[in-house]
């Protein structure tokens, strides 16, 4: 099994709603990231997990809150969300959290609406 | 991290080889060259990496300069389906950001 599973693959919502974005991989990755990518644009990096914990936080708003549960899961949990936030949430993982193994596996995306 | 430079567009006759150029005239020794292309509303796919050597596998070939100033990837046999954005990230540690990429368009 070499996917990156991402649910839902719309999602829309309000400003004032609480929602989450799922991801799940069994390929045994240590690494796991989120992505922001808006149209036309590359993706933007969000956070990244290594073994399970936060290594990574570019600075992204607090109504964005990541969840790694556990090595397979990775959640990210949205509240009060901007119509800016508007784009396409990629989910991506890769072997090793040191960098090591680089290859990076992506999801097919959470395309996220606010109105 | 380095930064990388690439076209913004490119076109290419089905069934001709793809160059696409990438400049990372300030990687480190230690960072790697990756490429990855994103189709349109898809995941970004992994497609090929490489330190020093030169690099091929089933998709694609990666050359790199001897002063790793600049890399190349080939597409040998471009398709309809390598119609996508072709990412070239400088690699260090576990963050991959991408630059503006390269829009290939495969020309029937």
């Amino acid at each position: 099994d070499t996917e990156v599973t991402q649910t839902p693959k719309h999602l829309v919502m309000g400003m004032t709603n609480k929602k989450s974005l799922k991801c799940e991989q069994h390929m045994g990755h240590r690494a796991m990231y989120w992505y922001k990518q808006k149209a036309k644009k590359p993706p933007e990096l969000m956070f990244v997990y290594s073994y399970e914990k936060l290594s990574i936080n570019e600075s992204v708003p607090s109504r964005f809150s990541p969840e790694c549960p556990n090595s397979s899961l990775l959640n990210l949990h949205l509240h009060a969300l901007q119509p800016e936030d508007s784009a396409l949430y990629l989910c991506a993982s890769s072997q090793d959290g040191r960098g090591l193994y680089g290859e990076l596996f992506f999801g097919e995306g959470s395309r996220l609406t606010v109105l | 991290d380095a930064k990388t430079t690439q076209p913004p567009s490119m076109d290419c006759a089905e069934g001709r080889a793809a160059n696409l150029p990438c400049n990372h005239s300030t990687i480190s020794g230690n960072e790697y060259v990756y490429w990855y292309r994103q189709i349109h509303s898809q995941g970004p796919q992994y497609i090929i990496h490489g330190l020093k050597n030169n690099e091929t596998n089933e998709m694609a070939s990666l050359i790199i300069t001897e002063d790793r100033k600049s890399s190349t990837l080939i597409l040998p046999h471009a398709t309809l389906r390598d119609t996508a954005v072709y990412y070239c990230i400088a690699f260090t540690g576990n963050q991959f950001y991408f630059g503006t990429g390269t829009s290939l368009t495969v020309i029937p």
